[in-house]
């Protein structure tokens, strides 16, 4: 059964503290990408990676930091130097960049207090 | 990369057609256009996708007229279920996200399906 799959769904922490969100796909999709979404509002893009050990800063990197050492997980951490973390996180692959078609998680809801 | 405007919400009810109108007046020649529906506390699903004149497939069209400054999403005889978000996107394919503009989902039309 292939997808997309994020964990946890839910998320809760201390501020200060860095967290890391899972993403894991078995679709064997080469481009992963991170996206922030706030309540009532859209998905703004953290990060992508294109492929294996290379990555690209979005719109709003700063904060954030990610790896792709395995095609198929692109963790990203929350570090302590974002200045409002709670949000609603998503994860998306798409075959490559060249295919908008991205497939979506669930989604980590994050709760930093 | 071009932006996208929509209405903030529509209302409709079961079993009509319903469309979704998405203006991107800066459409550039090698933009394509994808729409997304979202569910709250779940990450978008892909609808369709089209370049120019008509795209369908078993759940919606897509209309684009020919100078493709605007694009409809058409969803025949609508549901409860599918009161939703959806979204409309514009940009090149291959860009991967460089400059990251075509993969920023704006805020979206909030569909609401009623009896």
């Amino acid at each position: 059964d292939g997808g997309i799959t994020q964990s946890p769904k839910y998320l809760f922490r201390k501020e200060g503290q860095n967290v890391t969100l899972s993403c894991e796909q078995n679709l064997n999709h080469d481009a992963m990408y991170w996206y922030r979404q706030d309540p009532g509002q859209g998905l703004r893009l953290i990060y992508y990676s294109q492929i294996v050990n290379d990555f690209q800063k979005g719109d709003i990197a700063e904060g954030y930091s990610v790896s792709r050492e395995k095609k198929e997980s692109f963790p990203l951490t929350v570090t302590s130097a974002q200045k409002n973390p709670t949000a609603f996180y998503l994860c998306a692959s798409s075959i490559n960049d060249n295919n908008y078609e991205q497939y979506f998680g669930p989604g980590t809801r994050l709760t930093v207090t | 990369l071009a932006k996208t405007t929509q209405p903030i919400s529509m209302d409709s009810y079961e079993g009509q057609e319903v469309n979704i109108t998405c203006s991107h007046n800066n459409i550039a020649t090698n933009d394509y256009i994808t729409w997304y529906q979202q569910f709250p506390s779940q990450g978008p699903r892909f609808i369709i996708q089209g370049y120019k004149t008509k795209v369908t497939n078993e759940v919606a069209s897509l209309f684009i007229p020919a100078d493709r400054k605007s694009s409809t999403l058409s969803l025949p005889r609508v549901s409860l279920s599918d009161t939703a978000v959806y979204y409309c996107l514009v940009a090149p394919k291959g860009s991967g996200g460089g400059g990251a503009d075509g993969l920023t989902f704006g805020k979206g039309t909030h569909l609401i399906i009623q009896p």
